[in-house]
């Protein structure tokens, strides 16, 4: 049973580029959650997708941007880095509905350098 | 923003010690959660209490819930290297907007 996986590992862009992320959720899982994580911070929620729609947003700029696809993997897309978009990107997944609990599984996260 | 404040934000104990952290947090929750996460890597999820929930075991750690205080502990037992991590609480608020807001983590280091 596969966990979450999450791609690129690592990745290094400079300011004003572009950069998508990707991960896929745990088998069975339909729910797709976005955090970032400064360095000594905790995570910060970005988004959440279900049923390939936003359902949730926390404070982040428009930059950020994602997709879910119908097989529930989904992309987390941020435009015009800046500097202080280096972290580590977080992806959990969880299944929706049903269940009053909301465990999170989450990836190994990608590494993301804004030079 | 952060929801919860975990206390201390570092602690070293000697291998074999018990190891105490406590999060607070400011809004009613539904359930809260804690997290590991070793250097920088994925967190791993702990133990989740429910807000009806006053205390929980597994294994080698015991989570405590204090509603009327808006705080929370978790205490592990008998640590051991592998224990050498950041731990962090997350909450659930109570509308169920399926947001989980994390605190700040506490480092903790267990000395050989």
């Amino acid at each position: 049973d596969a966990g979450v996986t999450q791609s690129p590992t690592h990745l290094i862009k400079t300011r004003g580029q572009q950069v998508t992320l990707r991960c896929s959720p745990k088998s069975g899982h339909d729910t797709v959650s976005w955090y970032q994580q400064a360095l000594g911070q905790g995570p910060q929620f970005i988004f959440q997708y279900y049923e390939e729609e936003e359902r949730q947003r926390g404070n982040f700029p428009d930059r950020f941007s994602g997709h879910q696809f119908p097989n529930y993997s989904s992309e987390l897309n941020v435009n015009a880095l800046l500097l202080g978009d280096s972290a580590l990107y977080l992806c959990a997944s969880s299944l929706a509905g049903g269940a009053t609990d909301n465990e999170q599984f989450f990836g190994p996260g990608t590494r993301l350098t804004v030079l | 923003s952060q929801q919860g404040e975990e206390d201390p934000q570092a602690l070293s104990i000697q291998e074999g010690e018990n190891a105490t952290m406590n999060c607070s947090y400011k809004t009613s929750i539904n359930n809260l959660q804690w997290y590991r996460q070793n250097s920088g890597r994925g967190l791993v999820h702990l133990i989740l209490i429910r807000s009806n929930e006053r205390e929980k075991h597994s294994g080698r750690l015991r989570v405590t819930l204090d509603t009327s205080k808006k705080s929370s502990s978790l205490l592990i037992t008998a640590s051991r290297a592998a224990d050498t991590a950041s731990y962090f609480c997350a909450t659930e608020a109570l509308n169920r907007d399926d947001k989980i807001i994390f605190g700040k983590g506490t480092r903790l280091h267990i000395l050989p």
